[in-house]
C-alpha cells in the first residue's frame, strides 16, 4: 500500500544533541510537510517543500532545519534540542494543486523526548 | 487572515448514538476546503472527510456526513451510529486557494464514546 513512513516512531535524545527524523512516501506526492505537534495542540506546521522549492514558515526557530534529497525523503534537523522541543512531528504529503481539495496523507509520526 | 474554531475541548456520547462535532472557520476567500481528521492517542492523522465551498451538497462518507452551512461559516462534523473505536481526538482543518497548500487546524475536540 502507498503510505508515508516515520522513522524511529520514538526518538529519546539529550539536551543539545542534534538529532534527525525521517520521513519518506510511496505516494509520489509533490509537496512534503513537517508538523510539530506539542500534547494536546493542534498541529504546527515547521516548513514544507513543494518539490525542491523550501518553505519556512515565519515563527519556525532557526534551530530546526531540513533536508529533501529527493521526491521520497525527507529529513527534520533540530541541531541543538531544548526541553520545548519536546512534542509529536508528523510528516504529510499531498499532490501540489490550484484546488481548494489538497488531501494531506500524514505518517504515524515521531515522538521526540529531550531529556 | 484565516482561522478555524473547534469550541468544545471535549465530548462524550454513548456507543451507537450519534453526535456532532462543531466547526467554525473565518475566510474572506471565496475559494476554500474544509477536512475533518481524526487522531487516535496513537498519533497518526487519519483523513475522514471533505467539503469544498462550491460543493452543493453536504458530503458524506459512511457514518461521517458534513454538515456544511456556508453562510454561517460553520462544517460541522456528525458521525452517527458512534462506535468505541471513534473515541479520538478530531481536528478541523481548512485550505484556501490563496494559501499555498497548507492547512490551518482547529484546537480539536477529544471524542470520547462510552458504553
Amino acid at each position: 500500500d502507498a503510505m508515508v513512513i516515520q522513522n524511529p516512531r520514538y526518538q529519546v535524545t539529550q539536551f543539545g544533541k542534534p538529532v534527525t527524523l525521517s520521513c519518506s512516501q510511496t505516494l509520489n506526492h509533490n509537496v512534503m510537510y513537517w508538523y510539530q505537534q506539542k500534547s494536546s495542540q493542534a498541529p504546527k506546521l515547521l516548513f514544507h517543500y513543494y518539490d525542491k522549492d523550501f518553505n519556512n514558515e515565519a515563527d519556525t526557530p532557526d534551530n530546526f532545519q531540513s533536508r529533501r534529497p529527493n521526491t521520497s525523503f525527507c529529513f527534520l534537523d533540530i541541531r541543538s534540542p531544548g526541553l520545548g522541543d519536546a512534542a509529536m512531528y508528523l510528516c504529510a504529503t499531498s499532490r501540489a494543486s490550484g484546488s481548494s481539495y489538497n488531501e494531506q496523507f500524514f505518517g504515524p509520526g515521531t515522538r521526540l523526548t529531550v531529556l | 487572515a484565516q482561522k478555524i474554531t473547534q469550541t468544545q475541548p471535549g465530548m462524550f456520547v454513548q456507543e451507537k448514538e450519534a453526535v456532532t462535532l462543531d466547526c467554525t472557520y473565518d475566510t474572506s476567500d471565496p475559494s476554500y476546503g474544509l477536512f475533518w481528521y481524526k487522531q487516535p492517542s496513537s498519533g497518526e492523522m487519519i483523513f475522514l472527510i471533505y467539503q469544498g465551498s462550491y460543493d452543493q451538497q453536504n458530503a458524506t462518507e459512511g457514518r461521517y456526513s458534513l454538515n456544511f452551512q456556508k453562510a454561517r461559516k460553520s462544517a460541522n462534523l456528525v458521525i452517527s451510529a458512534s462506535q468505541l473505536g471513534d473515541s479520538a481526538m478530531y481536528f478541523c482543518a481548512m485550505r484556501f486557494t490563496g494559501g499555498g497548500n497548507k492547512l490551518t487546524f482547529g484546537t480539536g475536540t477529544q471524542l470520547k464514546v462510552e458504553l
